[in-house]
């Protein structure tokens, strides 16, 4: 079955640490989106990307970093920069442009800061 | 900038109706909504493109005014399966000259028996 793989689901972190989300799509998409949730704020977006090798600051993009080295796979860093990483973080993935259809989204991950 | 929703929260019972707003003070291009349930992914309800096409299930309806910049939900004869938090998504051109989707912060919508 087509769809997004977010891994892990649960993810504990010392301060000070770096962590990195894993978000794989065999969907075919060429754009991926890194969103954060946090209860009452609805969804920020973090980066996105439309193309291999090529990716954009959302929002809230200061203390992340992604990379897009192949369509199928956007990964997420949390960097020690990041000041307040405790959330829940969903990638997503379109065809192209989300004005051609919708958002496909992961089941999350859930990042806490120890 | 975030889409501002309205109302934040609603309660309702099996077969009453409601209807969940979205404004932006932005141009829009698109209007999406989405319902997340708790726990869980959001799934993907309905777009509302500029110029009247829309794309969706068939058993939502929305609307969206563009010169407004204003979209509407309307959940009519609700199940307890609506029940859930519905996100507003507005896209507008962005500074980098692509597009990109901003949510609102949510409508938590509640039915009871």
């Amino acid at each position: 079955d087509g769809g997004i793989t977010q891994s892990p689901k649960y993810l504990f972190r010392k301060e000070g640490q770096n962590v990195t989300l894993s978000c794989e799509q065999n969907l075919n998409h060429d754009a991926m989106y890194w969103y954060r949730q946090d209860p009452g704020q609805g969804l920020r977006l973090i980066y996105y990307s439309q193309i291999v090798n090529d990716f954009q600051k959302g929002d809230i993009a200061e203390g992340y970093s992604v990379s897009r080295e192949k369509k199928e796979s956007f990964p997420l860093t949390v960097t020690s920069a990041q000041k307040n990483p405790t959330a829940f973080y969903l990638c997503a993935s379109s065809i192209v442009w989300v004005n051609t259809g919708e958002l496909f989204f992961g089941e999350g991950s859930r990042l806490t800061v120890l | 900038q975030q889409p501002v929703q309205s109302p934040q929260a609603v309660i309702l019972r099996e077969g009453e109706d409601a209807v969940i707003n979205c404004s932006s003070s932005k141009a829009l291009y698109s209007v999406h909504w989405y319902r997340q349930k708790h726990g869980e992914a959001p799934v993907f309800l309905m777009i509302l493109l500029k110029g009247g096409e829309q794309k969706g299930h068939e058993k939502i309806s929305a609307s969206f005014n563009e010169k407004k910049q204003q979209s509407s939900l309307y959940l009519t004869a609700s199940q307890l399966s609506y029940s859930g938090t519905y996100f507003c998504g507005t896209e507008g051109p962005s500074g980098a000259g692509s597009y990109q989707l901003t949510f609102g912060k949510g409508t938590k919508l509640s039915v009871i028996p």
